[in-house]
């Protein structure tokens, strides 16, 4: 158990319709992130947060909006969904002062139609 | 990340220690490497890292040369749960993302 939750597992949607992935950790760590994985690219950094309040953009941030009110909740939403953000997305968790010992939920299986 | 370097796949007999090479022979002396593994379906699984001293944990121990420039994963008594894709990385700077290459794919037959 990674101590991280992340929820809807799978989710099914159509073009231009808001999605939020939710993403949870037990812990109190300070940094947070999102990746998303697809064959050929690997996972790649959408954005991250490093305290309650406090977040940047990754690689590939266009399309998608973050925020974090709570240290312990880091909401992934896509304003208006498109398939190329068709993806298996992925929250992670990092302590304070070890940002690369980074702790990965199971992931949401995204799929855009 | 500075670049790594790593077997496509590897086998290893269920019981038996996995040794997991990587070569990482443009680190620099401040940059540390890290170890992941993917089981299909699941997410990324941090194991372990080291800069230039021996590490052990519950999951694996990391050998790392003396000149720096490689390193070893060892699973000493791998099962078929360990079946994975293993990932060296060396991160560099501090921009929080990790990037994981295409890693050695281990398959653990009994």
């Amino acid at each position: 158990d990674a101590g991280i939750t992340q929820s809807p597992r799978y989710k099914i949607t159509e073009t231009g319709r808001q999605v939020t992935l939710m993403c949870h950790q037990t812990w109190s760590h300070s940094y947070m992130f999102w990746y998303r994985q697809d064959l050929g690219h690997g996972l790649r950094l959408i954005y991250y947060s490093a305290a309650a309040d406090i977040t940047d953009k990754g690689e590939v941030p266009d399309g998608y909006v973050v925020s974090r009110s709570k240290t312990e909740n880091f909401p992934l939403t896509l304003e208006s969904a498109t398939r190329s953000q068709t993806s298996v997305y992925f929250c992670a968790r990092a302590p304070h002062g070890e940002i690369y010992e980074q702790y990965f939920g199971p992931g949401t299986r995204l799929t855009v139609t | 990340d500075a670049k790594t370097t790593q077997p496509t796949s590897m086998d290893c007999a269920e019981g038996r220690a996995a040794n997991l090479p990587c070569n990482h022979s443009t680190i620099s002396g401040n940059e540390y490497v890290y170890w992941y593994r993917q089981i299909h379906s699941q997410g990324p699984q941090y194991i372990i890292h080291g800069l230039k001293n021996n590490e052990t944990n519950e999951m694996a121990s990391l050998i790392i040369t003396e000149d720096r420039k490689s390193s070893t994963l060892i699973l000493p008594h791998a099962t078929l749960r360990d079946t994975a894709v293993y990932y060296c990385i060396v991160p560099v700077g501090s921009n929080y993302k990790l990037t994981f290459g295409k890693g050695t794919l281990l398959t653990v037959n009994p």
